[in-house]
């Protein structure tokens, strides 16, 4: 069955540091790939996606993802997170199937 | 930008009740969803819907029915509410190839 999976559940960082959020995806055909962030008591934002070409892929608010297909990888990446980065964020992945399937999340906590 | 509106942010329902939680869309997007989200499980697809009556069944579907009459409102029904559908409730629109757009979410308690 196609997947998503997030194997940090809850990091915690000071400030400045660097930051790096783990996302696996299984197997299936074409797959587009996106991270979305949920800030307390907001609604889902969409950071970033990934549908094909750079692997690189730069999203907003200074974050940056890496699709690695040998090892079925999009990483959320920030050389230098902030206070207000405290959020919730899940990868997710669409498959062709008109499904929009979520990880379970990561809860980020970054202290001043 | 597309807008997505859910009629309520907080409900408590009782147990037996039957509950409706409606989202409305401003423009002409086919393609709507519902999620449940809950901590430690992310977003789990309930149900979504292609066009006006139509519906599909998404990974948890029991105890949830949908109503699709018009193209702009997409309800989520709980016939029978019980404790274990206490969640935070997500409709989400597809905008273009592949964006999607997500309602502010309704905070279900059920007691």
């Amino acid at each position: 069955a196609q997947s998503v999976s997030q194997h940090n559940h809850h990091v915690i960082l000071s400030e400045a540091a660097s930051l790096e959020l783990g996302c696996n995806y299984s197997y299936g055909g074409t797959v587009n790939l996106f991270w979305y962030v949920q800030y307390p008591g907001q609604h889902l934002q969409l950071l970033l996606k990934y549908f094909s070409g750079d692997p690189l892929v730069k999203g907003i608010k200074g974050f940056e993802a890496e699709f690695i297909k040998s090892k079925f990888s999009f990483n959320l990446r920030k050389p230098s997170v902030q206070w207000s980065d405290t959020a919730e964020y899940f990868c997710a992945a669409f498959y062709n199937t008109d499904k929009l399937i979520f990880g379970t999340g990561t809860r980020l906590q970054v202290f001043p | 930008d597309v807008k997505v509106t859910q009629s309520s942010r907080y409900l408590v329902k009782r147990t037996g009740e039957k509950v409706f939680l409606e989202c409305v869309q401003d423009m002409d997007h086919e393609n709507m969803f519902w999620y449940r989200q809950d901590p430690g499980l992310g977003l789990r697809l309930i149900y979504f819907s292609y066009d006006v009556k139509m519906k599909e069944k998404g990974d948890i579907p029991e105890g949830y029915s949908v109503s699709r009459e018009k193209k702009e409102r997409f309800s989520l029904i709980l016939e029978s509410a019980s404790t274990n559908q206490t969640s935070m409730y997500l409709c989400a629109l597809r905008v273009g190839n592949y964006g999607y757009t997500f309602g502010s979410g309704t905070r279900l308690t059920v007691v």
